[in-house]
């Protein structure tokens, strides 16, 4: 497509809920990312695919998020069991191998009550 | 890991140039990146620089490099109203895994 797509672009769930938060990244772009922005903050690293290797989880912050990337193309976060402090925007991105710049989406905004 | 740091804030008047600053840790890194995000949107790319470079200008835009000092600026020439946002440095190591690092925003205001 176009751009980075990203859905919803808001959720609300309750707290001990799942969440899976979509994104379709730019055609032909071999790199994803997946960054989390909280209130003040900037821009948490959570996980970042690369075209067919493994994924590089390294900022994952607990043992309840996970992402997968079906195809080489569209990528799911999933949030288990939400906890009040997941509530933040979960930003996609997308770039080509080398990173002239990534195209992010306009995120999701993620709110645990 | 890279660790890199912004100002939170800057407020400047209609038509003065803007000066958002930048320091880093990685002496290796390869892509320098600013971002600008506007209420309730993503962040958008607004220019980038490789590490071999010392400055890079497009049109309102100049992007300054010191590799000694590892610092990055971003000057806005004649800001507008519109350019009140937050902006985000962003840096790339090199090594191949290209996961950017970000500042936290330093967030501009812009009053007439």
């Amino acid at each position: 497509g176009a751009g980075v797509s990203q859905s919803p672009s808001n959720k609300v769930t309750e707290k001990g809920k799942d969440v899976e938060l979509r994104c379709d990244p730019i055609s032909g772009h071999t790199a994803l990312y997946w960054y989390r922005q909280s209130l003040g903050q900037g821009l948490e690293f959570l996980i970042y695919f690369q075209g067919n290797s493994a994924p590089d989880k390294s900022g994952l912050p607990s043992d309840r998020f996970s992402a997968e990337r079906t195809g080489g193309s569209v990528s799911t976060l999933t949030i288990q069991r939400t906890q009040q402090e997941d509530s933040a925007v979960y930003l996609c991105a997308s770039s080509s191998r080398v990173p002239l710049g990534y195209t992010f989406g306009s995120g999701t905004r993620l709110t645990v009550v | 890991g890279e660790d890199v740091e912004q100002s939170l804030f800057l407020s400047v008047r209609e038509g003065d140039s803007s000066v958002i600053n930048c320091t880093y840790t990685d002496s290796s890194s390869t892509y320098l990146y600013w971002y600008k995000q506007e209420p309730g949107a993503g962040l958008q790319l607004l220019t980038y620089i490789f590490s071999n470079m010392d400055m890079k200008q497009d049109q309102r835009l100049t992007v300054l490099l010191n590799k000694k000092d590892k610092h990055l600026s971003l000057r806005i020439a004649d800001t507008q109203t519109g350019d009140s946002a937050i902006y985000f440095c962003a840096i790339c190591p090199s090594g191949g895994s290209y996961i950017p690092t970000f500042g936290r925003g330093t967030s501009l205001i812009v009053h007439p």
